[in-house]
């Protein structure tokens, strides 16, 4: 068992420049998120997904796009990355139980992005 | 909505020293707590929760939180720390009725010295 993984794992891109980020769980969870970290702001949500095929705006979404074609993988683009998406990403998924339990997140190991 | 408060950024303490971390929140509706520990160079990694209950929260690697919902405050403690608590933690709250999202706190930073 995996858990959640993120590819890759660092990356530098120049100003413009397109990528995407993967974030995969072999959990079965029905939540995934995106995050970014940076230094003195926690961790800001930016765009999530409460099933296959369905996603949502977080906090901080404008730059990005995501994608959740399929219920273990949940993708993360930059079409055109920008200084300021210099940040550590993390991916984290949840599953949903019939209780009003909450359900912890589990998270990736992150990816650092640079963009000079 | 929902908003919370970490009020030391850095916490430096000697080994075998007890720690607090401070966490206070805002929210008009009742909520569920969290805090996770962040390890260098890893991802989150949840140390406990508060769903309903009991105030007192014990959690992994002999941390325990307690939930004081008059002061709107989670503080987490640890009564002798060690080296390998070294570490960012981060405090979080989600509305019970919509847990869609947490929120996170801004982080403190545990620095034990030996």
């Amino acid at each position: 068992n995996a858990g959640v993984t993120q590819t890759p794992k660092f990356r530098v891109l120049k100003t413009g420049q397109s990528m995407t980020l993967l974030c995969a769980q072999d959990m079965n969870h029905e939540y995934m998120y995106w995050y970014r970290q940076d230094p003195g702001m926690g961790l800001r949500l930016i765009h999530y997904s409460v099933g296959e095929g369905t996603t949502a705006k977080g906090e901080v979404p404008d730059g990005y796009n995501v994608s959740r074609l399929k219920k273990q993988n949940f993708l993360l683009g930059l079409e055109s990355a920008a200084p300021s998406q210099t940040s550590v990403y993390f991916c984290a998924s949840r599953t949903t139980t019939s209780s009003r339990a909450y359900n912890e997140q589990f998270f990736g190991p992150g990816t650092r992005l640079t963009v000079l | 909505a929902q908003s919370v408060t970490q009020l030391d950024s850095q916490v430096p303490v000697f080994e075998e020293a007890p720690v607090e971390l401070r966490c206070n929140y805002s929210s008009s509706v009742s909520v569920y707590l969290f805090w996770y520990v962040q390890y260098p160079n890893q991802g989150l990694q949840l140390l406990l929760k508060y769903l309903s209950g009991s105030t007192l929260v014990k959690g992994i690697n002999g941390f325990e939180a307690e939930f004081n919902k008059s002061q709107t405050s989670f503080h987490l403690r640890k009564p002798s720390v060690h080296i390998s608590d070294t570490a960012e933690y981060f405090c979080a709250v989600t509305a019970n009725y919509n847990t869609d999202k947490l929120i996170f706190g801004t982080g403190t930073r545990l620095q034990v010295f030996p």
